[in-house]
């Protein structure tokens, strides 16, 4: 079935500096991801969309100069979060779309297994 | 954009059916229906889709009425496994630009 893997799980880092987190499509080719924000006990808040070849758009609200967007391939998107501060620890998730995974003819979404981010 | 209400939590026990009905008053014309499902820190599942009537699948079924107002899923049979918060979202086929509601968290008692 369709993948969505994404790097780091994991990452822990100091007020001010910036972290890189990579969302791949292993199986598939996705022109566009999406990348969400998830605060604990709250839903998944769609930050931007990724388009490969081109600028990502940003949900309104969203900062896109701190929120680094590239989808350099077919396969990669990056969300880049610079100059981080402690209110930027949350859980991010980036999703593709399947073109034939829903069974009913329509796209589904297929995220990756999310990164939590901790800014000290 | 549909907008979709769903129950904030619902409780069951092992071995029971549950249903989970959302709301899409507005869904449009080509949009689909989708349910994902979420375990705490990872990212959410597909778990059916479907546009009207019935859909089964090895882990679910959906029903969809005619005026596709609501959907419901059901789970068969559920365990303490399932427990998770369920998500159901409308869109079109190409699926972008698909809002998450707040979801039902499903608590599965022994």
């Amino acid at each position: 079935g369709a993948v969505v893997s994404q790097h780091p799980s994991r990452v822990i880092c100091k007020s001010g500096t910036s972290v890189k987190i990579e969302c791949r499509s292993l199986d598939f080719q996705a022109t566009t991801m999406f990348w969400y924000r998830q605060f604990p006990k709250q839903s998944l808040m769609l930050m931007a969309t990724s388009n490969e070849g081109s600028k990502a758009t940003y949900e309104q609200g969203v900062e896109k100069d701190k929120f680094l967007i590239n989808h350099a391939s077919l396969t990669l998107s990056t969300l880049t979060v610079t100059s981080a501060h402690p209110e930027d620890s949350s859980f991010y998730i980036c999703s593709a779309n399947h073109p034939t995974l829903g069974g009913s003819g329509a796209n589904v979404l297929t995220f990756g297994a999310g990164s939590r981010l901790t800014v000290l | 954009l549909a907008k979709t209400t769903q129950p904030i939590s619902m409780d069951s026990y092992e071995g029971q059916e549950v249903n989970i009905t959302c709301s899409h008053n507005n869904i449009a014309t080509n949009d689909y229906i989708t349910w994902y499902q979420q375990f705490p820190s990872q990212g959410p599942r597909f778990i059916i889709q479907g546009y009207k009537t019935k859909v089964t699948n090895e882990v679910a079924s959906l029903f969809i009425p005619a005026d596709r107002k609501s959907s419901t899923l059901s789970l068969p049979r559920v365990s303490l496994s399932d427990t998770a918060v369920y998500y159901c979202l409308v869109g079109d086929v190409s699926a972008r630009q698909l809002t998450f509601g707040s979801g039902t968290q499903l608590t599965v008692l022994p």
